[in-house]
């Protein structure tokens, strides 16, 4: 398996708090990637990474940001948490975009109350 | 029409019977295409890439038929591990960070 690492694994917390999830990776790969995952809509892209302090939107970010200092961390922060982003969320790494086989971290389970 | 559909099954099957599932993708120009299975509350994981000459891997077949835009998993001699939803994920054309799209999956449930 994959070297990935997502903390914590669960969390419930209120409505405008700020929550911050971390991945963690241990293969050096270049790109990682958040999802969320939902019934009805199944994962859905939040941002990503294309290198150390590279980052970009993905179809889902709003309410969420993202940093990368190094290139084994990958945090995603949800500047003020909503009961709609309460979801399981999943870390994703790949060693080359041009292929793409994406390898996924174990995920995070986020209450919003 | 979404860009990755799936029939949501559920699939339920004995043990030992052929089952196929298949998957259609709206974008004409798509470049890679994937198979991942997803345990109940677990993470998906890569099950199989599928190629353009069509690949197989033990009981896993898996086939691409650019023509019509749909690909096909079938699983022969199927076991009770194989219950699981199958995630059916393409590669876009034109985009440049590996953006993926993943299909709602389809359930499969095989029993004794």
């Amino acid at each position: 398996d994959a070297g990935i690492t997502q903390s914590p694994r669960h969390k419930v917390t209120e409505t405008g708090t700020p929550v911050t999830l971390r991945c963690h990776q241990t293969e050096n790969h270049r790109y990682m990637y958040w999802y969320r995952q939902d019934p009805g809509h199944g994962l859905r892209l939040i941002h990503y990474s294309y290198g150390v302090k590279d980052t970009d939107k993905g179809e889902v970010s709003d309410g969420y940001s993202v940093s990368r200092s190094k290139t084994e961390d990958f945090l995603l922060t949800l500047e003020s948490a909503t009961s709609s982003q309460t979801s399981v969320y999943f870390c994703a790494i790949s060693e080359s975009q041009a292929y793409n086989e994406q390898f996924f971290g174990p995920g995070t389970r986020l209450t919003v109350l | 029409r979404k860009e990755v559909e799936q029939d949501p099954g559920p699939f339920n099957v004995p043990e030992g019977a052929t089952v196929a599932f298949n998957c259609t993708y709206s974008n004409s120009a798509s470049q890679s295409f994937f198979w991942y299975r997803q345990d109940c509350r677990k993470e998906p994981k890569l099950l199989m890439s599928v190629y353009s000459s069509g690949n197989e891997d033990g009981r896993f077949t898996a086939q691409l038929n650019r023509a019509s835009q749909y690909i096909s998993l079938l699983i022969r001699d199927s076991k009770l591990s194989d219950s699981a939803t199958y995630l059916c994920v393409v590669k876009p054309e034109g985009t440049s960070y590996g953006k993926l799209t993943f299909g709602q999956g389809t359930i499969l449930t095989v029993h004794p």
